[in-house]
């Protein structure tokens, strides 16, 4: 059975850093690109970072380039979020989720078809 | 980066066929046959129903079915049943940034 287990989301003071962490389990970790999307509350979906299966290809959304990062280390079938710089509207539930298809080429999204339960960051004073 | 373009809702009947549309660009869903469906109910993680336009994973029920006409990808719910009352959200590759979503429509059975 595949799981993907979200941990690190809380509330965190604007501008300061937040790590979210992802184990993976029930499927070959190292064999797809892996990605974070958001939901603010009351609101609709919003990719956010991608990573392909080697780490080779790494994209991010605009609205949060330059302040995260995304990583993955395969060894440990875990996928991470730094986010730095941290804004009133990145509050959100933060999901994990795997790609649909194996794909060993640049990043290219065609679905997501497991998702985590999500972490929830709240950013506020 | 703007979302794709849905109806905030649509409804229908018990047994009837309902259609959700999802409009794009031809840098996304015109340009690429790379369109997914996604169905979430409150309080739960959305869940891929549609992928690349036609494709239904596995468990998926026939009566969702996907389709393309130039910018414009349609999510048709045939049989309708009241646990099909859900938010549907499309997305689709784009070319100057990977992934995009819809911006949601309310599936409400009346």
């Amino acid at each position: 059975e595949v799981q993907l287990v979200e941990s690190g989301g809380g509330l965190v003071q604007p501008g300061r850093s937040l790590r979210l962490s992802c184990v993976a389990s029930g499927f070959r970790f190292d064999d797809y690109s892996m990605h974070w999307v958001r939901q603010a509350p009351g609101k609709g979906l919003e990719w956010v970072s991608g990573i392909s299966w080697n780490s080779g290809s790494i994209d991010y959304a605009d609205s949060v380039r330059g302040r995260f990062t995304i990583s993955r280390d395969n060894a440990k079938n875990s996928l991470y979020l730094q986010m730095n710089s941290l804004r009133a509207d990145d509050t959100a539930l933060y999901y994990c989720v795997k790609e649909v298809l194996l794909w060993f080429g640049e990043l290219l999204p065609r679905g997501f078809d497991y998702w985590g339960q999500g972490t929830l960051v709240t950013v506020s004073s | 980066q703007s979302a794709l373009t849905q109806p905030a809702s649509v409804s229908g009947s018990p047994g009837q066929s309902i259609t959700v549309s999802c409009t794009g660009t031809s840098s996304d869903v015109g340009g690429y046959n790379y369109v997914s469906w996604y169905q979430q109910h409150p309080g739960k993680a959305p869940r891929l129903i549609i992928y690349e336009v036609t494709n239904r994973p596995s468990g998926v029920s026939t009566r969702f079915s996907g389709s393309k006409s130039g910018n414009t990808a349609s999510l048709t719910i045939s049989g309708l049943q009241a646990e099909d009352e859900a938010d549907y959200y499309c997305s689709s590759y784009r070319s100057n940034s990977p992934y995009v979503f819809g911006t949601g429509t309310k599936v409400t059975v009346l």
